[in-house]
C-alpha cells in the first residue's frame, strides 16, 4: 500500500483481557517500529525490528507487552492481561535504510 | 542510552512571528535528527531532518541548525501562520542505517492571529 496501515483504528477491551494490535508496513522497508502515545504525552518507544537481526525489545514496559513481525513484513503488538494504564494509542512506523520514519494512524486503545 | 530534552512544552508565538524549539541529546554517536509536526488526531509527520555532516539545514520557512560539540540542535520557523499550530517533537538517532529514534517529549506551538 501507500503508507503504513494500522489496525484496528480503535479498540475498546475489558481490564484483563488480552489485545492484538497489527501493522502493515510500507513495502520494502526493513525497519518496523512501535511507538506508545498517552493522552497530550510524547512518543514512547517500544520496540524495533530491522530485518532478520533479533528486535530491540528495551522499550517495553513489561512482560504482558510482546511483539512480532513475520517474514520481514507485517507486525503484531501484544498485550496480555490489559491494564488501564495501558491505554493509549499504539502508532507503528516503519523506514527504509536510511531515511526517517513514516508513521501509521495509530490505534486507539481504551481497557475500561 | 540516548536522551532527548526537548524546550519549551508550549509556545505561543503572534502570526507573523518566528518560533524556535531546541533540543539537546546525550549520545554523541547519534547523527540523525529528525523533526515531526503531529497535528490534532492525527499522526506524527516528518517535516525535516539533518545529518551530522551539516550545521544548518532549510526548507522554504523552516530551518534546523546542528551544534555537534554542545549537542544541542534547534528548528526555527520563520513566519509563522496559522496552519503551523501543532506538537513538534525532536529526536535522535544513530548509525547510517535504519535505527531507533528517541523522541523529545514535545513542543505545543500554538500560533495567536
Amino acid at each position: 500500500g501507500a503508507g503504513v496501515s494500522q489496525s484496528p483504528s480503535n479498540k475498546v477491551t475489558e481490564k484483563g483481557k488480552d489485545v492484538e494490535l497489527r501493522c502493515d508496513p510500507i513495502s520494502g522497508h526493513t525497519a518496523l517500529y512501535w511507538y506508545r502515545q498517552s493522552l497530550g504525552q510524547g512518543l514512547e518507544f517500544l520496540i524495533y525490528f530491522q530485518g532478520n537481526s533479533a528486535p530491540d525489545k528495551s522499550g517495553l514496559p513489561s512482560d504482558r507487552f510482546s511483539a512480532e513481525r513475520t517474514g520481514g513484513s507485517v507486525s503484531t503488538l501484544t498485550i496480555q492481561r490489559t491494564q488501564q494504564e495501558d491505554s493509549a494509542v499504539y502508532l507503528c512506523a516503519s523506514s527504509p535504510r536510511v531515511t526517517g520514519y513514516t508513521f501509521g494512524s495509530g490505534t486507539r486503545l481504551t481497557v475500561v | 542510552g540516548e536522551n532527548v530534552e526537548q524546550h519549551p512544552s508550549t509556545l505561543s508565538v503572534q502570526e507573523g512571528d518566528s518560533a524556535v524549539i531546541k533540543c539537546t541529546y546525550s549520545d554523541s554517536a547519534s547523527n540523525y535528527f529528525p523533526w515531526y509536526k503531529q497535528e490534532l488526531g492525527k499522526r506524527p509527520q516528518l517535516i525535516i531532518d539533518i545529518r551530522s555532516n551539516v550545521g544548518e539545514k532549510k526548507d522554504q520557512r523552516i530551518a534546523v541548525t546542528l551544534n555537534k560539540t554542545a549537542k544541542h540542535f534547534s528548528l526555527h520557523i520563520t513566519e509563522t501562520q496559522p496552519e503551523d499550530s501543532a506538537v513538534y517533537f525532536c529526536a535522535a538517532s544513530k548509525g547510517s542505517s535504519a535505527s531507533k529514534i528517541i523522541f523529545g517529549s514535545g513542543t505545543r506551538l500554538s500560533i495567536r492571529p
